[in-house]
């Protein structure tokens, strides 16, 4: 079966700075992957996704990055600001893809900022 | 205005109680879901309803059982809890589109589950 988002648990960074977390997954017919942002006591939300058939794509201070060679995807934020902390997750969609297939989430990185 | 709304936010019960879970959505969407989050924030499926049909059901014990009265709402409700119940359960919806486009799940706040 597929096995999306091996996270470092923790990342702190300093605010102004560039945070990058990165996720891992095992399945190599994962076709779609969201990055989701986890305040504390609110349920997730959608940051960014990418399709397995893009290497890059960017939003509002965000970046993901997918190599699919060694199964990795990035998320990338500029500058970050305090309200950046949450846990952030990777999650997954297998492929091919019809409509009902479950999401996998990672184990999340909780990214705190140091201000 | 709320989204995707649970209740109640928080519920403290004892072991063996029956329990429910409310969730509601305003989104017109066509498929909602149940995830369970653990201590570690390990988020995971556990059902999915498309439409009042159960799509995806985990490997849950059936002491859960789902409740989909219209494709508003899917309520949860669990009897003889027991101390690994305890967690936070969230909600969310998505509207699936055609087959290979992929729709967001917008989530609720989360109902913070604690058995004693």
């Amino acid at each position: 079966g597929e096995s999306v988002g091996l996270h470092l648990p923790t990342l702190s960074v300093q605010e102004g700075d560039n945070s990058i977390i990165n996720c891992a997954y095992s399945n190599s017919a994962s076709d779609y992957f969201i990055w989701y942002k986890q305040e504390s006591g609110k349920g997730p939300q959608f940051i960014i996704d990418i399709r397995s058939n893009m290497d890059k794509r960017q939003g509002q201070r965000v970046t993901v990055l997918l190599n699919k060679t060694v199964k990795h995807l990035s998320l990338q934020i500029a500058a970050t600001q305090p309200g950046d902390s949450a846990v952030y997750f990777c999650a997954g969609y297998p492929y091919p893809f019809f409509g009902n297939e479950k999401l996998t989430f990672g184990t999340g990185t909780r990214l705190t900022i140091i201000p | 205005d709320t989204a995707v709304s649970q209740t109640p936010k928080y519920l403290v019960t004892q072991m063996g109680n029956d329990k429910s879970i409310k969730c509601e959505q305003n989104l017109g969407h066509d498929t909602m879901y149940w995830y369970k989050q653990d201590s570690k924030k390990f988020l995971k499926i556990m059902f999915s309803y498309n439409n009042k049909e159960l799509i995806i059901n985990e490997t849950v014990p059936n002491r859960f059982s789902p409740k989909s009265p219209d494709k508003a709402h899917l309520n949860l409700h669990i009897n003889s809890l027991e101390l690994g119940d305890s967690a936070v359960y969230f909600c969310a919806s998505s509207q699936p589109k055609t087959s290979g486009i992929i729709s967001e799940q917008f989530f609720g706040p989360g109902t913070r589950l604690t058995v004693l």
